[in-house]
């Protein structure tokens, strides 16, 4: 199957600040990037949807001043978790998918801790 | 609203067959999917339906009734590194492979 990197795996940042994620398709172009959250023991949930060149879809609950996605080309989507809260300590998960795929590649994942 | 249940947790036994069950009201739907979740670990894609049946993987099947909906994942001669959580996800349109998930059924497979 195709693959998908997500960087960094784990990140440890101080309340107030900002952490950046990133998520590269390595063998496809992505035209559609997802990104999600899992916290313990829950399911993933869908945070926001971005396209290629455009703004992101955000889902309702999801803010979008808070969590900045950009998806600026075809291999690369970037969340950034702008004023870090320990409530935001979380798993972040991003998933991509092409033209005539069935099925969206997940990368493996970045396990977000504010202290 | 988007909805999807499969149970909280199951347990089965070395060598046997587990089938973990999953029931979905959404808006559209595009295709069903079941993903394999290791603690601390990305999902892994298990299987995807978009027609009704019986798609067959080695060990694994999953069943897809769409007027139902309903669907099954079928683990046969499950081994212990089956353990995991496995999710049950829904495309329910708009972009392609927009999924909503559900809460997971955690397996724990005894000797």
């Amino acid at each position: 199957g195709a693959v998908v990197s997500q960087h960094p795996s784990w990140v440890i940042c101080k309340s107030g600040t900002s952490v950046k994620i990133e998520c590269r398709s390595l063998d496809f172009q992505a035209t559609t990037m997802f990104w999600y959250r899992q916290f313990p023991k829950q399911s993933l949930m869908l945070m926001a949807t971005s396209n290629e060149g455009s703004k992101a879809t955000y889902e309702q609950g999801v803010e979008k001043d808070k969590f900045l996605i950009n998806h600026a080309s075809l291999t690369l989507s970037t969340l950034t978790v702008t004023s870090a809260h320990p409530e935001d300590s979380s798993f972040y998960i991003c998933s991509a998918a092409g033209t005539g795929v069935t099925e969206a590649f997940f990368g493996q994942g970045t396990r977000l801790t504010v202290v | 609203g988007q909805n999807i249940d499969q149970p909280t947790e199951m347990t089965a036994t070395e060598g046997a067959i587990v089938q973990i069950n999953c029931t979905y009201q959404t808006s559209g739907f595009n295709g069903l999917f079941w993903y394999q979740q290791h603690a601390g670990e990305a999902p892994t894609f298990l299987s995807y339906n978009v027609l009704d049946g019986l798609e067959e993987k080695g060990r694994f099947s999953s069943f897809l009734s769409r007027s139902k909906g309903y669907s099954y994942l079928l683990l046969k001669e499950l081994q212990m590194k089956d353990s995991a959580s496995y999710l049950c996800a829904v495309d329910y349109g708009g972009a392609t492979n927009k999924l909503i998930f559900g809460t997971g059924t955690l397996l724990a497979v005894q000797p």
